[in-house]
């Protein structure tokens, strides 16, 4: 069955640095979304992505944060210089159509920022 | 306001009886509900969804309940098997000027004993 597969599955960083999140969508979705969870907390919705833009983005999701999908296969979130409050579990998910479908989500990859 | 909260943080349930999953919102505008399961070192999985037109809606052994009046949500699981036990979480979805806002409560954890 497919799956949404996410790279790494960890990621330790130090505080200032720049970190790429990889993932890869099932295959013929067509909408793409990052999710994360800080330790002890609700998952939050950080941005969703649908024809090479992104289509809504939350409070979280600031000038730090961008998505990109460069080749068509991989979806990206990038953090351009990480803090300490970034440390987390990212989700990355995918559906084949809009939000009311269902989404099928990654494993994660948990962020330390030190 | 949109939040989406869930207070029980743990419940406990014997093999074969029903869990019962609330989720309380306080946004009358939420147009889509959703629930999710959450094993550990694992993204979320979908479970059921409901529609803020709809009261009820039944896939297999889970069935969603939307009280719009009380603004309660609440997740059936009968009979409850020991590998439901995991977090589940509830999420709304709220659209607004062509986006949407995408809703997570905090999480209630189901242990379900053999």
């Amino acid at each position: 069955e497919p799956e949404v597969t996410q790279t790494p599955s960890h990621q330790v960083t130090q505080m200032g640095q720049e970190v790429i999140l990889r993932c890869v969508p099932i295959s013929n979705h067509l909408y793409f979304y990052w999710y994360r969870q800080i330790l002890g907390q609700k998952v939050e919705f950080l941005v969703s992505f649908y024809n090479n833009e992104i289509s809504e983005k939350s409070e979280i999701f600031d000038d730090q944060f961008s998505v990109e999908r460069p080749d068509g296969s991989n979806f990206t979130l990038k953090i351009r210089s990480t803090k300490l409050e970034d440390s987390a579990m990212y989700f990355c998910a995918s559906a084949k159509r809009g939000v009311e479908e269902t989404q099928y989500f990654g494993p994660g990859t948990r962020l330390l920022v030190l | 306001d949109q939040q989406v909260k869930q207070n029980s943080p743990s419940l406990s349930v014997q093999e074969g009886r029903i869990s019962i999953l609330n989720c309380d919102y306080t946004n009358s505008m939420f147009d889509y509900f959703l629930w999710y399961k959450k094993y550990p070192a694992e993204g979320p999985t979908f479970l059921i969804s409901i529609s803020s037109i709809k009261d009820k809606n039944e896939d297999g052994r889970f069935t969603v309940f939307l009280n719009k009046s009380a603004k309660h949500l609440s997740l059936h699981i009968v009979p409850s098997q020991p590998g439901d036990s995991a977090v589940y979480f509830c999420a709304a979805i709220w659209r607004t000027s062509g986006t949407y806002k995408y809703i997570f409560g905090t999480g209630t954890r189901l242990k379900v004993l053999a």
